[in-house]
């Protein structure tokens, strides 16, 4: 079945932007789905920033609106995440998961990243 | 925007005993957009319910998603030790998805 994987710098710095990558295996990125990006904070509960389909229609949450950007590769079978002007409140692990019919049924085990200087 | 409402924060139960979860919406819901998630601590969400009541794969009978309108229930009848985490609602609307801010259940 399909397995994701995150990877992307652990550290970012503040005004910098937070680059993700997201390594679809077990099944092709160019299937019917939607691939989203989640975003949890210390100690809060999950936090949807974005999603995107293989031929590149994208949604993103107006929380993250104007600094996300996700985009996909098909070459390589992953979809990326990137969130600029980033600051300590972006301190947080970021989930990329596969969308089922109106929910996430396969998650990635996520990417911690701290933003400090 | 829909925000799910969770109840309680913490719930203390013993292995063996039946919890029930709850989740309200501000306003009323399609049941295929209600979903139930558990979390673990260092590693990400699961998906346990979807469409209010269907079990996702390989998710045990014990577990049970019930309600409409504004008003759900995730409800695990018989407690085992394993069970004993976090738990999300969310819910879907037009390309968009929230989550609640979970219960968290411990054990007594």
């Amino acid at each position: 079945q399909v397995q994701l994987q995150e990877s992307g710098p652990g550290l970012v710095k503040p005004s910098g932007t937070l680059s993700l990558t997201c390594a679809v295996s077990g099944g092709s990125i160019s299937n019917d789905n939607w691939w989203s990006w989640v975003r949890q904070s210390p100690g809060k509960g999950p936090e949807w920033i974005g999603e995107i389909h293989h031929i590149r229609n994208t949604n993103y949450s107006p929380s993250f609106k104007g600094r996300v950007t996700i985009s996909l590769d098909k070459s390589k079978n992953q979809f990326s995440l990137n969130l600029t002007s980033v600051t300590a409140a972006d301190t947080a692990v970021f989930y990329c998961a596969k969308n089922g019919a109106f929910n996430m049924d396969v998650w990635g085990k996520g990417a911690s990243v701290t933003v400090s200087s | 925007e829909i925000v799910p409402t969770q109840s309680p924060g913490t719930l203390s139960l013993s292995p063996g005993e039946r919890a029930t979860l709850s989740c309200k919406t501000s306003q009323s819901i399609s049941n295929k957009y209600l979903a139930w998630y558990q979390q673990k601590p260092g590693q990400a969400p699961r998906l346990l319910i979807y469409g209010v009541s269907n079990r996702a794969t390989g998710i045990p009978d014990r577990f049970s998603g019930s309600g409409s309108g504004t008003d759900f229930t995730l409800t695990i009848s018989r407690l085992e030790p394993e069970d004993f985490a976090v738990y999300y609602c969310q819910h879907y609307d037009t390309s968009f998805y929230t989550f609640g801010q979970g219960t968290k259940l411990e054990i007594k």
